[in-house]
């Protein structure tokens, strides 16, 4: 079947330092790719996509790339923020007008000043 | 543009009751899904409804039901709760064309509520 996985967290940074989140994916069929950001105490915000092979989505500073030779979409930016410290979400969808998402778990993600 | 609320944003309940979480979507938005959040068992996609009709759904049993309104509204119903019904259910709303409507690669976004939280006591 369809599945996202993520590295488990949390995962704990010092301001400033370089962020990377592994997300792998397996998938009966050519899917987009996002990732969803959630701040305590709210729903999801989309904070990029691809949407084929060898997209690069980025948003706030943050990038990841759909590799499909990996089956991979690891989120990545240069220099977190305490402002950066929530949780993400790696997930995945077929297009074609229906909206179901598969999410991974999630990582946590804290950034100490 | 008003985003996507949802009501009530907290709610109690005890087994065996039943409850009704209400969703509405953005402005011009026809496609409104569900899912629901555990610790245990992460995002998990309940349903999706368009132009008043479901056009998918997830694996939970029975008890989890839904409909949406001409407006786009959105209910969705839980029967005889059980305690492993406390979660966060979340909905999102997006344009959502038909089936044939986009081309591959297309995507119609989602916008998410922030959520009701209910507990099972």
């Amino acid at each position: 079947g369809n599945s996202v996985t993520q590295m488990e967290g949390p995962v704990t940074l010092s301001e400033e330092a370089f962020l990377t989140i592994n997300c792998t994916y397996t998938a009966t069929g050519y899917p987009s790719l996002f990732w969803y950001v959630q701040y305590p105490g709210e729903g999801l915000q989309l904070l990029l996509k691809a949407t084929k092979a060898d997209d690069k989505g980025s948003n706030k500073g943050f990038e990841a790339t759909y590799r499909k030779e990996t089956t991979s979409f690891h989120l990545e930016k240069g220099s977190v923020q305490v402002s950066d410290s929530a949780v993400y979400f790696c997930a995945l969808s077929f297009s074609g007008g229906y909206n179901k998402l598969i999410f991974g778990a999630g990582t946590r993600l804290a950034v100490h000043p | 543009k008003a985003g996507v609320t949802q009501t009530p944003r907290y709610l109690i309940k005890t087994r065996g009751q039943q409850v009704t979480l209400s969703c509405s979507p953005i402005s011009g938005h026809r496609s409104v899904s569900w899912y629901q959040q555990t610790p245990g068992q992460g995002l998990q996609f309940l349903f999706e409804y368009f132009s008043e009709t479901q056009r998918n759904k997830g694996n939970f049993p029975g008890r989890f039901s839904g409909r949406q309104f001409s407006n786009s509204r959105s209910e969705m119903n839980v029967s005889t709760l059980e305690l492993g019904d406390s979660a966060l259910y979340l909905c999102a709303s997006s344009s959502g064309t038909s089936g044939r409507g986009l081309s591959l690669g297309s995507y119609n976004e989602q916008f998410f509520g922030p959520g009701t939280r209910l507990t099972v006591l």
